[in-house]
């Protein structure tokens, strides 16, 4: 199965808003409520910033939320702060223990 | 403070083996489920396979990609998992990680990953 689509760079100043999608298929995405954000600064581990659609981990800001409208999930940051720049992936379930990802999208904070 | 350390990647010829071990701590080990994924060098993410614990069966799943080259064990023991990898290729070169599930695909403590480079 192909990999989910997201934007390849994304851009916001310190205190706007950003969304990034992330599409798929009515085969992952539209069907399951597995939808997965990960935050990666260079040189890190990625870092869980939402799961199942829109539930936030302990210890993520409020300021990221997750959403899911058909074939497309959305991640939006809100108060952008320099520190949330760095790439974003999703992930979605596609059935039959298959696990997919997007490309991943850079967020620059201007 | 949960975390996770993995351990034993390295340079290796193609059509040889390598095992990977991810020592875990700060949390109870046996009762979570174990993840390990794989990021090319300027790539993006790739779920390689998970293993769930004991009361569960310590069943296994592995993506098609490794399915029959890769598998996936745990010495609860030990608080270790392990990522056994055979007949490698110059495509698996990449920085590997294993993780504590938090939930269904949610996939919550990294541990820093281990690079493996498969060259001649």
């Amino acid at each position: 199965q192909s990999a989910l689509t997201q934007p390849p760079s994304a851009s916001g100043s310190p205190g706007q808003s950003v969304t990034i999608s992330c599409t798929g298929t009515s085969s992952d995405v539209n069907t399951y409520k597995y939808v997965s954000w990960y935050q990666q600064h260079p040189g890190e581990a990625p870092k869980l910033m939402i799961y199942e659609v829109s539930k936030r981990p302990s210890g993520v800001p409020d300021r990221f939320s997750g959403s899911k409208s058909g074939n497309t999930a959305s991640l939006t940051v809100s108060g952008l702060q320099a520190e949330d720049e760095a790439d974003y992936y999703c992930s979605s379930y596609a059935g039959s223990n298959n696990l997919l990802f997007g490309g991943g999208t850079k967020l620059t904070v201007l | 403070e949960v975390q996770l350390v993995e351990s034993g990647g390295g340079l290796v010829q193609p059509g040889r083996s390598l095992r990977l071990s991810c020592l875990g701590s700060g949390f109870t080990f046996g009762d979570s489920g174990l993840s390990w994924f794989r990021q090319a060098p300027g790539k993006g993410l790739e779920w390689l396979g998970f293993i769930t614990s004991k009361t569960y069966g310590e069943a296994t799943e592995h993506a098609a990609s490794v399915k029959g080259r890769f598998t996936i064990s745990r010495d609860d023991s030990k608080s270790l998992t392990h990522l056994q990898m055979n007949s490698l290729k110059t495509e698996d070169t990449a920085v590997y990680y294993c993780t504590r599930d938090l939930a269904v695909t949610a996939y919550e403590n990294w541990g820093q990953g281990t690079l493996v480079t498969v060259s001649s």
